[in-house]
């Protein structure tokens, strides 16, 4: 059974617009949660983290919101650009710091 | 060389072969992870070491081997594996001094194993 489940495989957004990728999780041991872009034939590239104390974190076009309630968290692309094409995934982890379950991965097309 | 490196990129294996995955960080962390990615799959822990010891086991089959001969280097022993094996490996490091720990990934080894 996955512990961290991103339901959508693929997304694909014009180029200006938002991109929201999902992300949910079942443990509620997990209190600190990663988001990372891969390229093709790259190693995955952290992009944005956030802990349980807080429920949004913000670094210029990349917002992470956090629902502790739901179980959930989204990253949001604004504006997305063609060059934010790639595989996203989310990590989340328990406060022990090392052990991150990874999701499955969202590929994000973002069309010009 | 900056980040996390690692060698070969491409690696092409029969079952009974021995060859061995490299990875090198320059980024003075002290943790450092092993990864498998299958396709269609989610990434996998398999090994974690903390300051040159290891401290995580993922039920991982002891055809893989693991070394870590400092805190800048990590190597993976392959021998008798499977075409099941074949995956995408990948190599972490993180600062490694408790608390939670951001991951910085190499570019991984796509293994094909005959």
């Amino acid at each position: 059974d996955q512990q961290v489940k991103q339901n959508s495989p693929s997304l694909s957004v014009q180029e200006g617009r938002i991109s929201i990728l999902n992300c949910d999780y079942t443990n509620s041991m997990f209190d600190y949660f990663l988001w990372y872009k891969k390229y093709p034939a790259e190693g995955p590239t952290f992009l944005i983290s956030i802990s349980s104390i807080k429920d949004k974190n913000e670094d210029g076009r990349f917002t992470v919101f956090l629902n502790k309630s739901a179980k959930h968290l989204s990253l949001h692309i604004v504006p997305s650009q063609p060059g934010d094409s790639a595989v996203y995934f989310c990590a989340a982890g328990g406060n022990y710091g090392q052990n991150f379950v990874f999701g499955p991965g969202t590929r994000l097309s973002v069309l010009p | 060389e900056t980040g996390v490196t690692q060698t070969p990129r491409h690696l092409v294996m029969g079952m009974t072969n021995k060859k061995s995955l490299k990875c090198e960080q320059h980024l003075g962390h002290n943790a450092m992870y092993w990864y498998k990615q299958s396709a269609k799959k989610p990434l996998e822990l398999m090994f974690v070491y903390n300051f040159k010891e290891q401290t995580e086991n993922n039920s991982v089959p002891s055809r893989f081997s693991p070394e870590c001969p400092n805190s800048s280097h990590l190597f993976l022993h392959l021998h008798t594996l499977q075409p099941e094996d074949s995956a995408l490996y990948l190599c972490a490091s993180s600062q490694g001094e408790g608390g939670t720990d951001t991951q910085y990934f190499g570019p991984g080894t796509r293994l094909t194993v005959l």
